[in-house]
């Protein structure tokens, strides 16, 4: 597609629920991102894929984050049993780079999830 | 702890003024990244500098990469309110694609 593309926009949980993200990323883009960002803040990382690879999940905040890129392209965050402080805005991005060289990313508009 | 720091974390001006907001690290970066996000929005993607003590330009953004590729500065002449908006830098490490975003800079420019 032109863009990256994330479902659902918005998602509200009730606390204990298992809630999934989805991103769609440009098509052809190896490198795959995903953010939390809290309101007023600059994105905080918390996995990367290349491919199907998931190079670096050194951000996630605990087990119950997990996140898959099974073929390479659309990719899903899961956070299971959700808690209040997982409320946040959770981005997407995509990139042609592969390791080592980062022009740039394209962000998708995110999925802005409340926890209640 | 963060890595990169910018400043101001608010900025409130009037239409016609000009700004100036820093970004400093530490450590140094194989690139540095700045993009704008509006509410709602992912970020945006503005420029991209890699060279030590570059500058580059667009319409009247000017960007700056520090020698010792550890900080940068983002200076808007002519602010107009079309420019308001969180204003982030992001620093690339040369063995990973991961990008290392500063905290952001809320700039609201007044009619």
């Amino acid at each position: 597609g032109a863009g990256v593309s994330q479902s659902p926009r918005y998602k509200v949980a009730k606390r204990g629920q298992d809630v999934a993200l989805r991103c769609d990323p440009i098509s052809g883009h190896v490198s795959l991102f995903w953010y939390q960002q809290a309101l007023g803040q600059g994105p905080e990382f918390l996995t990367y894929f290349q491919n199907e690879a998931q190079l670096d999940k050194s951000g996630l905040p605990s087990d119950r984050f997990f996140a898959e890129r099974p073929e390479g392209s659309v990719s899903t965050l899961k956070i299971q049993r959700t808690q209040q402080e997982d409320s946040a805005v959770y981005l997407c991005a995509s990139s042609l780079a592969s390791r080592g060289r980062n022009y740039g990313y394209t962000f998708g508009s995110g999925t802005r999830l409340t926890v209640v | 702890t963060q890595l990169l720091e910018q400043s101001p974390q608010f900025l409130s001006i009037q239409e016609g003024e000009n700004l100036t907001v820093y970004c400093n690290s530490s450590s140094v970066f194989s690139s540095l990244q700045w993009y704008r996000q509006e509410p709602g929005e992912g970020p945006v993607l503005l420029v991209t500098v890699v060279t030590g003590g570059e500058v580059k330009k667009l319409k009247r953004l000017t960007f700056q990469f520090g020698d010792a590729r550890k900080d940068s500065s983002l200076h808007i002449t002519a602010a107009q309110p079309g420019d308001t908006g969180l204003y982030l830098c992001a620093g690339a490490r040369s063995n990973t694609g991961k990008l290392i975003f500063g905290q952001g800079t809320t700039l609201q420019v007044k009619p």
